[in-house]
């Protein structure tokens, strides 16, 4: 298995509070992403880095910011957390961009916002 | 834009027959990569197969296979001899070249249970 760690794996907390999510990884990938899934949509990426200091945008990245200091770890935050951002959230790393490179995932983070 | 429909409802199965899950794509794209990743109800996202669009033989991967039909756009995932710890929800997903993100686009999913 990938050697990826995300932390916590479950978070309560309410509306208005900033939160911290983890993605630890131990394989030295350049490329790391952080994606939420929602009942019906899947998974939808937030945003991704593809190195230390390097991040950019997905799909769905308003509210959320991360930062990306070390190769081993990618921070995403939540500044001032809504309860749509209520949801499993999960980081995904790659060794590539090539298309025929598999993203890994962690396990998952569950969030719940009151 | 690349985009992947999956709208099969829960699917079941007797256990140690053959499922097909269904997975049709749209990209303009003429290289792309097609995966399946399995999720079980612990909730972790396990991938299962890779397929290449200029590949000119269907993956295999042990019991998985993939029925890679490019002129329809399809990518269904065949499980042969299902066993109970298939039942899970399977995604289909995409990436493109290697570009800004080479990110991923996810289908919706479909349940998969498999009985005994």
């Amino acid at each position: 298995d990938a050697g990826i760690t995300q932390s916590p794996r479950h978070k309560v907390t309410e509306t208005g509070t900033p939160v911290t999510l983890r993605c630890h990884q131990t394989e030295n990938h350049r490329y790391m992403y952080w994606y939420r899934q929602d009942p019906g949509h899947g998974l939808r990426l937030i945003h991704y880095s593809y190195g230390v200091k390097d991040t950019d945008k997905g799909e769905v990245s308003d509210g959320y910011s991360v930062s990306r200091s070390k190769t081993e770890d990618f921070l995403l935050t939540l500044e001032s957390a809504t309860s749509s951002q209520t949801s499993v959230y999960f980081c995904a790393i790659s060794e590539s961009r090539q298309q025929n490179q598999p993203q890994h995932f962690g396990d998952g983070t569950r969030l719940s916002i009151l | 834009a690349q985009k992947i429909t999956q709208t099969q409802p829960g699917m079941f199965v007797q256990e140690k027959e053959a499922v097909t899950l269904d997975c049709t794509y749209d990209t303009s794209d003429p290289s792309y990569g097609l995966f399946w990743y399995k999720q079980p109800s612990s909730g972790e996202m396990i991938f299962l197969i890779y397929q290449g669009s200029y590949d000119q033989q269907n993956a295999t991967e042990g019991r998985y296979s993939l029925n890679f039909q490019k002129a329809r756009k399809s990518a269904n995932l065949v499980i042969s001899a299902s066993q109970l710890g298939d039942s899970a929800m399977y995604f289909c997903a995409m990436r493109g070249p290697p570009g800004a993100n080479s990110k991923l686009t996810f289908g919706k999913g479909i349940t998969l249970s498999v009985r005994p």
